[in-house]
């Protein structure tokens, strides 16, 4: 079947610096959405991209959609306390339900 | 608004055992989930609902039953219960489709020994 893969698994950052997170698939991605999980929390949704090579923006957070649609990332400017968690892409694999990845988990030290 | 509610938030079970996870949403939405989630793997679909009276297999349904016999609830069975089902169980629904966000719940933490 399907699999979503995001690469790092973890990521350690100074408060203040910028955070990457990618998500990569061998077949072509439907729709891409991305979930925030705080530690001990539940997925919460961030965001949907549709369209090849779309971009969005949620103040500090900046997601693309490759071209190819095979792969998105997530960016984060100047992370800050507040955005430890794991980060979560899903395709809903042209169908009714969703493919997870594994996540990527962010700490950020003050 | 409560959103997503799931019953228990803990349970802890002996091999052989059964039991029932309710997943309760009050936002009229059509389609919700059941997902484990254990460390570094993410998210597993188990089964999956579109509507009142459906549900449909996901990526692991083996050793889980589910009903969907009212639109609000979904309920999660594990007839006999594994160490390996040992996981946090999330439920999640989305008003039609699964091009629409899902909504958690804040999840079962079940344990069995």
């Amino acid at each position: 079947g399907q699999q979503v893969m995001q690469i790092p698994q973890y990521q350690h950052v100074q408060e203040g610096e910028d955070f990457t997170t990618y998500c990569n698939s061998s077949t072509t991605l439907s729709n891409i959405q991305w979930y925030k999980q705080r530690p001990g929390g539940h997925p919460v949704f961030l965001i949907q991209l549709v369209k090849s090579g779309e971009v969005k923006k949620q103040k500090r957070l900046t997601f693309q959609f490759g071209e190819a649609k095979k792969n998105s990332s997530l960016h984060i400017t100047a992370t800050q306390t507040t955005d430890v968690g794991t980060y979560f892409c899903a395709d809903n694999n042209y169908g009714q339900n969703f493919v997870f990845g594994p996540g990527t988990r962010l700490s950020v030290l003050p | 608004n409560a959103g997503v509610t799931q019953t228990p938030k803990f349970r802890v079970l002996k091999t052989g055992q059964s039991m029932t996870l309710l997943c309760a949403q009050d936002m009229n939405h059509e389609y919700m989930y059941w997902y484990r989630q254990d460390p570094g793997m993410g998210l597993r679909l188990i089964h999956y609902s579109v509507g009142e009276g459906t549900t449909a297999k996901g990526e692991v349904p083996d050793g889980y039953n589910v009903s969907r016999l009212k639109k609000q609830n979904f309920l999660l069975g594990l007839e006999s219960a594994a160490p390996s089902q040992t996981s946090v169980y999330f439920c999640a629904s989305s008003l039609t489709g699964a091009r629409l966000p899902q909504h958690f719940g804040d999840g079962t933490r079940l344990s069995i020994l």
